[in-house]
């Protein structure tokens, strides 16, 4: 089955210091990874997306990730943190095949907190 | 072009109610998808529906039902609700289910924050 771990619940940086956020996922085929983030009383926003391809992600915000195969993990970053990035963010496995396809698999979140 | 809308955005229910949510997702887009997110569990999937018909649906007890229209908006229908059933309910849609690669994945809604006392 699937699933997603996201092993830091809580992250706390300084402004303008460098950030990486981890996600590992289990999935036995290639997986459709998802990181989406998500402010106090809000929905989830999609920061960005890996199905095939490069490796190397880049998404909304100044965000990147990586895609490791050999390590299952997806783990975000972002080279300079402003205050308005304190949120929680989910990583998610979609499923490519079969009865769950289209379904999202979340990580339990990553609450960031940025310190002036 | 609009988001994904969800009504109401708050709703206070007692015990035993019934209680349906509602979610008009972008314009051409045909499928819907719902989650439920607590503190406790997490982001879980409940139901997805496309071209109004259920396609996949999570574990959560028959209590949970959905439907979606043929303007594809949705609802979600939860009878005798429980304390923890008080839930942020989120909506998702896309284009359709089986088109990940060219649909940019789901875009969610705000959610319906649901209080069960």
């Amino acid at each position: 089955a699937q699933s997603v771990t996201q092993p830091d619940i809580h992250i706390t940086v300084s402004e303008g210091a460098s950030l990486e956020l981890r996600c590992n996922y289990s999935y036995g085929a290639t997986p459709y990874l998802f990181w989406y983030v998500q402010s106090p009383g809000q929905g989830l926003q999609l920061l960005l997306k890996y199905f095939s391809g490069d490796t190397l992600v880049q998404g909304i915000k100044g965000f990147e990730a990586e895609f490791k195969r050999s390590q299952s993990s997806f783990n975000l970053r972002k080279p300079s943190v402003h205050w308005s990035d304190a949120a929680e963010y989910f990583c998610a496995v979609g499923a490519g095949r079969g009865s769950t396809l289209g379904r999202l698999y979340f990580g339990r979140g990553t609450q960031l907190t940025v310190w002036p | 072009k609009a988001g994904v809308t969800q009504t109401p955005r708050y709703l206070i229910k007692t015990r035993g109610q019934q209680v349906t949510l509602s979610c008009s997702p972008i314009s051409g887009h045909r499928s819907v998808s719902w989650y439920q997110q607590t503190p406790g569990q997490g982001l879980q999937f409940l139901f997805e529906y496309f071209s109004e018909t259920q396609r996949n649906k999570g574990n959560f007890p028959g209590r949970f039902s959905g439907r979606q229209f043929s303007n594809s908006r949705s609802e979600m229908n939860v009878s005798t609700l429980e304390l923890g059933d008080s839930a942020l309910y989120l909506c998702a849609s896309s284009l359709e289910p089986y088109k990940l690669r060219t649909n940019y994945g789901y875009t969610f809604g705000s959610g319906t924050r649901l209080t069960v006392v």
